[in-house]
């Protein structure tokens, strides 16, 4: 496996349901991202963890919880869902240090629909 | 605070014509600039990236983008457009790094690039 993973590739849940999405990055960076992308809105930052260390929460709801256990690994567990939540979730990694290499290696993403 | 704005949310153009995609930005700090292609049911892949060195920077499959700090602007552009060119375009912006803002980028709306046979 190259680049950046994520699992699974699909999901459909109920709102009642716990789920979890898995990301994984084989480049040797320290810090991992997740996204939710809406149709017709921006991409939005949800999670940032640098160091397995999180460094930023913007303000998401509290049924979306992040899990850093290692520098290659993020999981995004969910639990009691709305149908707002159905997006597509992208993982993303990069360096992690200071220095002028900020690009972010993306994965896949999960599209997620909510019932 | 960094923003990006991205003019234009649909551009159409025929095959073999000109591409001209439209990326404005405000930061405070010398800027970082991006720009990421998503192909559909893919994730973001980079296209090219600005960091103070040249300020005509190109990338993959022929892009390249000029940055212009007089007009805050970043356009990415290609000579001639592929029928495979369709995608969505991203530009970004990243501020000088601070411990607590290593690699944040701040997105564009993005830009549906359709191209006609």
């Amino acid at each position: 496996e190259t680049g950046v993973t994520q699992t699974p590739r699909h999901l459909v849940m109920g709102m009642t349901n716990k789920k979890s999405l898995k990301c994984e990055q084989h480049l040797g960076h320290n810090a991992m991202y997740w996204y939710k992308q809406s149709a017709k809105k921006p991409l939005e930052l949800m999670f940032v963890y640098n160091f397995k260390e999180q460094t930023e929460n913007n303000s998401v709801p509290s049924r979306f919880s992040p899990e850093c256990p290692n520098s290659s690994h993020l999981f995004l567990h969910l639990h009691t869902l709305q149908p707002e939540d159905s997006a597509l979730y992208l993982c993303a990694s990069s360096r992690g240090e200071s220095g002028p290499s900020y690009e972010q290696y993306f994965g896949p993403g999960t599209r997620l629909t909510v019932t | 605070a960094q923003s990006v704005t991205q003019l234009g949310s649909h551009v159409s153009v025929s095959e073999g014509a000109l591409v001209l995609l439209r990326c404005n930005y405000s930061s405070s700090v010398p800027p970082y600039l991006f720009w990421y292609v998503q192909y559909p049911n893919q994730g973001l892949q980079l296209l090219l990236k600005y960091t103070s060195a040249a300020t005509l920077v190109k990338g993959i499959n022929g892009f390249e983008a000029e940055f212009k700090k007089s007009e805050t602007s970043f356009h990415l552009t290609k000579p001639s457009a592929h029928m495979s060119d369709a995608a969505e375009y991203f530009c970004a912006v990243s501020g000088t790094p601070v411990s607590s803002n290593t690699g944040k980028l701040i997105f564009g709306q993005g830009t549906t690039l359709q191209v006609k046979p």
